[in-house]
């Protein structure tokens, strides 16, 4: 079985200030985690992935997110908020079990507002 | 192709219709994902298709909601006996294999009046 949680269904932060998306997992096998971020009217984007290699993950536009098994989190940041950063952002997980892979698994979302 | 392609990207229909959507997934990628997204919600996984079977379809609602892939490429999700309940934004993605990331498009907007 596995879960996400992710606290804040709407996070607000200042042009220019930190942001940090709140993610925690549940998996009964080791994880691979994502954060996905989705424009509106648009599909889901791939920002970045654990694969079990380092645990802390780059992604694009700036975003990087870190592995603490210890705590079951995968947090979001990104130094500095730019206006375009302002998007829903999901986390998902996906586990792997002796049958293979199993089907990944979303939250429910943080909504982003970046205030100019 | 270049991404997964989904057709229509609008429906809309009426209560107690039958409806199908199409998926196209990026060439040689073996897994499909389909996930249905209601307003306000994350992803809600459905169905996940390893080649042509079905690996998992614990997400399906009920028998009304039923998905195909048989040769292992084009998936085509089929809804029976359309409600009001069942208008989201029907997404489907795809992946290589594990344990890389799904690939999504662009989704299905699925209204019933």
């Amino acid at each position: 079985a596995q879960s996400v949680t992710q606290l804040g269904s709407h996070v607000s932060v200042s042009e220019g200030a930190l942001v940090l998306l709140r993610c925690n997992y549940s998996s009964s096998v080791p994880p691979y985690l994502f954060w996905y971020v989705q424009y509106p009217n648009q599909g889901l984007q791939l920002l970045l992935k654990y694969t079990s290699a380092a645990t802390l993950v780059k992604g694009i536009n700036g975003f990087e997110a870190e592995f603490k098994k210890s705590e079951t989190s995968f947090h979001l940041t990104k130094p500095s908020a730019h206006m375009s950063d302002a998007a829903e952002y999901f986390c998902a997980v996906r586990g792997a079990n002796s049958g293979g892979y199993q089907k990944v698994t979303f939250g429910t979302g943080t909504k982003l507002q970046v205030i100019p | 192709g270049a991404g997964v392609s989904q057709t229509p990207s609008n429906k809309v229909t009426e209560k107690g219709k039958y409806v199908e959507l199409r998926c196209d997934p990026i060439s040689g990628h073996t897994a499909l994902y389909w996930y249905r997204q209601s307003l306000g919600q994350g992803p809600e996984f459905l169905i996940y298709f390893q080649g042509t079977g079905a690996a998992d379809d614990s997400g399906l609602p009920n028998d009304r909601f039923f998905a195909v892939r048989p040769e292992g490429s084009v998936s085509t999700l089929k809804i029976q006996r359309t409600e009001r309940g069942d208008s989201a934004v029907y997404l489907c993605a795809s992946s290589p294999g594990a344990p890389t990331e799904a690939f999504f498009g662009q989704g299905t907007r699925l209204t019933v009046v």
